[in-house]
């Protein structure tokens, strides 16, 4: 069965570096999705993307956050400069057109010393 | 804004038998939909099983099925014989009929007892 990857699984990174976390959705799907889960709480939404623009985004989502589909297949959310806050489980997701279900990847857990 | 809650961050259930994780949500829209997700140890997020409001009828995917209540706004899931492999987080979410962010509760631990 297709599922979402996600890469690195663990990244740590120095505060104010940049980071780029990787996914890739599942091959025919074109709703894309972000999502974080800092330790111990709800997951929370960050952004979803569509046609290559973002169609949703959370207050979450500040300027220092971007997204981005550089190829056909790979999903990518940027950190320009990391804050110890940004400390948290990434989650990427997935959905067909015209469906509400969303498909999760592992997640990428960022620490941000 | 939607609020997901769900008031039972633990449970354990003996193997075999059967739990009920419940959670409510709070919104003014009157087509959505209902998800629970497992996520197991390995972190892989689950879909285990989905409701649309417009619905009466109460979903089921064999051993799973949820207990609907839209006048209350509860959306109950029942785990039937459960099984070791059944131990894991499990969240309920919420997705209005209008975009398509989700809005998670902060998820229920189970552990299911040998």
């Amino acid at each position: 069965e297709p599922e979402v990857t996600q890469t690195p699984s663990h990244q740590v990174t120095q505060m104010g570096q940049e980071v780029i976390l990787r996914c890739v959705p599942i091959s025919n799907h074109l709703y894309f999705y972000w999502y974080r889960q800092i330790l111990g709480q709800k997951v929370e939404f960050l952004v979803s993307f569509y046609n290559n623009e973002i169609s949703e985004k959370s207050e979450i989502f500040d300027d220092q956050f971007s997204v981005e589909r550089p190829d056909g297949s790979n999903f990518t959310l940027k950190i320009r400069s990391t804050k110890l806050e940004d400390s948290a489980m990434y989650f990427c997701a997935s959905s067909e057109l015209g469906t509400d279900t969303q498909y999760f990847g592992p997640g990428t857990r960022l620490t941000v010393l | 804004a939607q609020t997901v809650t769900q008031s039972q961050p633990e449970m354990s259930v003996q193997e075999a038998e059967t739990v009920t994780l419940s959670c409510t949500y709070d919104t003014s829209e009157s087509d959505y939909y209902l998800f629970w997700y497992k996520q197991p140890p390995s972190r892989q997020m689950i879909l285990v099983i989905r409701q649309e409001a417009y619905k009466q009828q109460n979903a089921t995917e064999n051993r799973f099925s949820v207990n609907f209540q839209k006048a209350a706004k509860s959306f109950s899931l029942k785990i039937s014989d459960s099984q070791l492999g059944d131990a894991a987080m499990y969240f309920c979410a919420y997705r209005g009929n209008t975009g398509n962010q989700f809005y998670f509760g902060t998820g229920t631990s189970l552990t299911v007892i040998p």
